[in-house]
């Protein structure tokens, strides 16, 4: 079974440090560029990042870029994301997706985790 | 506010037909990229029921469909079902400004 099992994630004050982690089961992990996308309380979807197959593309939504780092461990089959200098409104539930090509559709979706930033 | 545009809402009985849109740009839909759907049912990850034009996960019945045309695209339920009563958003690749990768804002569907 295609599977993303997420972990990591809380409750932490602004300007605080969190680390998402992502395990892959079911396929093959280093063929698949990996993204974290984010839904905010009662919000709709927002893209947060992705990393190509060999982590040589990255890229970040503006709102994040430089305080968030996406990663990969091909050998552990895992995704990270670490986040640091959070804020209020980074709060929402995240979720680790596979995107079916570069361009393509995101499938299957992790579980989701909840980032909960206030002081 | 997203980069593309669904209606907040739509409704519909058991057994009507529903469609749902998606309006964008040139930088994505508009620029040729394919328009994927998800459905949402609140407390849950969304679950893909459309992708790449009109093309359906196994699982998902064939009362779902897709379409584009220009710089829209639209999702249509047919027998409409309570099951089929939740979230629903649009998602494409975007190649300007906005970000790689571009949602709608979503639609809560209501079966009455």
């Amino acid at each position: 079974e295609v599977q993303l099992v997420q972990s990591g994630g809380g409750l932490v004050k602004p300007g605080e440090s969190l680390r998402l982690s992502c395990a892959a089961s079911g396929f093959t992990f280093t063929s698949y560029t990996m993204n974290w996308v984010r839904q905010a309380p009662g919000k709709g979807l927002q893209w947060v990042s992705s990393i190509s197959i060999n982590s040589v593309y990255i890229d970040y939504t503006a709102s994040v870029k430089g305080r968030f780092t996406i990663s990969r461990d091909n050998a552990k089959n895992s995704l990270y994301l670490q986040m640091n200098s959070l804020r209020v409104d980074d709060t929402a539930v995240y979720y680790c997706v596979r995107a079916s090509s570069e361009r393509g559709w995101f499938d299957p979706w992790g579980q989701g985790t909840r980032v909960t930033v206030s002081s | 506010q997203s980069v593309l545009t669904q209606p907040p809402s739509v409704s519909g009985a058991p057994g009507q037909r529903v469609t749902i849109s998606c309006t964008g740009s040139s930088s994505n839909i508009g620029a040729g990229y394919d328009v994927h759907w998800y459905q949402q049912v609140p407390g849950t990850p969304p679950k893909l029921v459309i992708y790449a034009k009109n093309n359906r996960p196994s699982g998902v019945p064939d009362r779902f469909s897709g379409s584009k045309s220009g710089t829209s695209a639209s999702l249509a339920i047919t027998g409409l079902q309570a099951e089929d009563e939740a979230d629903y958003y649009c998602q494409s690749y975007d190649s300007g400004l906005s970000g790689l990768w571009v949602f709608g804002g979503g639609t809560k569907l209501t079966v009455l």
